[in-house]
């Protein structure tokens, strides 16, 4: 079945950019989404990519797409300490009719001020 | 913003009883989705909901859980009788039917099976 990989934890200080990587196993993968879930809340939207693109910016944000590789990063320029959270990298398959999301672990960021 | 509500933020049961999660999803939205999240875990797929139908489900979904949507405002997922590994948080998730697929998620219910 579809599988979303992702690493568990990364560290950064406030002002760098941190890159979280994800990779995935369904090549007819339509939507690749990135979650974020803070402690004690539930999953909000960030950003997503339709697969035929390679890259998309929106603000701090910078979605990187190989299809060929099958990995999806997320780019967040200037980390700040409300970045901490945890960020789910999710992918769905419109074109097979298989509408439900499958998600990643999930990767712990943590930002030293 | 309009946004997905799920209530009990918080339940405690024991092994054994029925437990009902409900959520209340955003007025014009056509899909609603349960998924769990077990502590530390991937967040799993647990079933879609469709036209007053169950559209998908995943092998996690098995005779102990059954979907409604009964009055046509609430989306309730019952667990019929509770073993010490339902314990999770359940999300609510709800879709417009159009666009990118963007799922809202409610706050999730906390589940605690004793």
């Amino acid at each position: 079945g579809e599988d979303v990989e992702q690493s568990l934890f990364l560290s950064v200080r406030e002002g760098d950019s941190s890159v979280i990587n994800c990779t995935y196993t369904d090549s007819s993968s339509t939507y690749l989404y990135w979650y974020k879930q803070e402690p004690g809340a539930g999953l909000q939207l960030l950003t997503y990519i339709f697969s035929n693109m390679d890259m998309k910016q929106d603000q701090r944000l910078t979605v990187l797409l190989n299809k060929k590789d099958k990995h999806l990063s997320l780019r967040i320029a200037d980390t700040q300490t409300g970045d901490s959270a945890i960020y789910f990298c999710a992918e769905s398959s419109v074109g097979t009719g298989r509408r439900a999301l499958t998600f990643g672990s999930g990767t712990r960021l943590q930002v030293q001020p | 913003e309009p946004e997905v509500t799920q209530t009990p933020s918080h339940q405690v049961t024991q092994m054994g009883q029925e437990v009902i999660l409900r959520c209340v999803p955003i007025s014009n939205h056509l899909y609603f989705y349960w998924y769990r999240q077990i502590l530390g875990q991937k967040v799993e797929f647990l079933v879609s909901f469709y036209n007053n139908e169950i559209s998908e489900k995943s092998e996690i979904f098995d005779d102990q859980f059954s979907v409604e949507r009964p009055d046509g405002s609430n989306f309730t997922l019952k667990i019929r009788s509770t073993k010490l590994e339902d314990s999770a948080m359940y999300f609510c998730a709800t879709w417009t039917g159009r666009g990118t697929g963007e799922l809202f998620f409610g706050e999730g219910s906390r589940l605690t099976v004793l």
